[in-house]
C-alpha cells in the first residue's frame, strides 16, 4: 500500500459527460501529480501541484482541469468527454524534490 | 526538454539468468532518475533511483541499476531473474530545473519463463 487513495477505482459514462477523479496523497506529501495511461500512449504527464498551486502542466487538454485544496487532496475533471478519453488515470505523490513517486491504484475511467 | 527511451517492449529471460532493462535518457543539467515496476492492474511502484554519488544503485528486490553518462543510459538489471519479476517496468527522468515533472518511457514487458 502505497498510502495514496484513489476514488472511484472504475468508472463507466458515456460520451458528452462530465467525471471528477479524487485523490489523496500520503500524509505529509506536498506534491501532487496526475498521469494518465493508455494502451497506445503509455504514461503521460498531465498536471503538477505544489501545497496547492500549479507547477507544471504536461500534455493536458482544455477539456480537462485540476485543482488541490488547502487539506492536500487533489480532483481531476474530465469534461466533455470522447472515447479515446478512456484510461487509466493514477495520481502520485511526493514529499519533495528529487523523490520518488508513489502512485495510487488508479482510476479505470470507460467512456461508451 | 527532456526524454526516456526504452528501446525494447519485451524482454524474455529463463528464471534463474540475468536480466537487463535497457533505458537511455536526455535531460539539461543533472539527471534524476528512476526506475519503476508495474503489476497488473497495479499502481507503479518505486525500485531505485539515481539523483548523485555512485554510478551502481541497488533498489527493492535484488534490483539494481547502472548509471552511464558518457552514454546516458540508466540499464535495469538483475543477477539471478525469478518468475515473479515478470511485469511491466518503467524507466523515468525528472525535470530538475523547475516544475519536478516527471517524464516515463514507453515501458518494457518483462516475461520471465520458469
Amino acid at each position: 500500500d502505497s498510502g495514496v487513495t484513489q476514488t472511484p477505482k472504475h468508472l463507466i459514462t458515456a460520451t458528452g459527460q462530465r467525471v471528477t477523479l479524487r485523490c489523496s496523497p500520503r500524509s505529509g506529501d506536498l506534491s501532487v501529480y496526475w498521469y494518465q495511461q493508455s494502451l497506445d500512449q503509455g504514461l503521460q504527464f498531465l498536471i503538477h501541484y505544489y501545497n496547492g498551486e500549479e507547477r507544471a502542466k504536461g500534455n493536458i487538454l482544455e477539456r480537462f482541469s485540476a485543482q488541490q485544496f488547502p487539506d492536500l487532496h487533489s480532483e481531476l475533471n474530465l469534461s466533455s468527454l470522447e472515447l479515446g478519453d478512456s484510461a487509466l488515470y493514477f495520481c502520485a505523490s511526493s514529499p519533495s524534490a528529487p523523490g520518488e513517486l508513489f502512485f495510487g491504484e488508479g482510476s479505470r475511467l470507460t467512456v461508451l | 526538454a527532456q526524454s526516456v527511451a526504452q528501446p525494447e517492449d519485451q524482454v524474455n529471460v529463463a528464471e534463474g539468468n540475468p536480466l537487463t532493462v535497457k533505458c537511455t535518457y536526455s535531460v539539461s543539467g543533472n539527471p534524476y532518475l528512476f526506475w519503476y515496476v508495474q503489476y497488473p492492474n497495479r499502481g507503479l511502484q518505486f525500485l531505485l533511483k539515481y539523483i548523485t554519488g555512485d554510478n551502481l544503485v541497488k533498489g527493492s528486490y535484488g534490483f539494481e541499476a547502472e548509471f552511464n553518462k558518457s552514454q546516458t543510459s540508466f540499464h535495469l538489471k538483475k543477477p539471478s531473474a525469478l518468475v515473479s519479476d515478470s511485469a511491466l517496468y518503467f524507466c523515468a527522468v525528472r525535470d530538475n530545473t523547475g516544475g519536478f515533472k516527471t517524464i516515463f518511457g514507453a515501458g518494457t514487458r518483462l516475461f520471465v519463463k520458469a
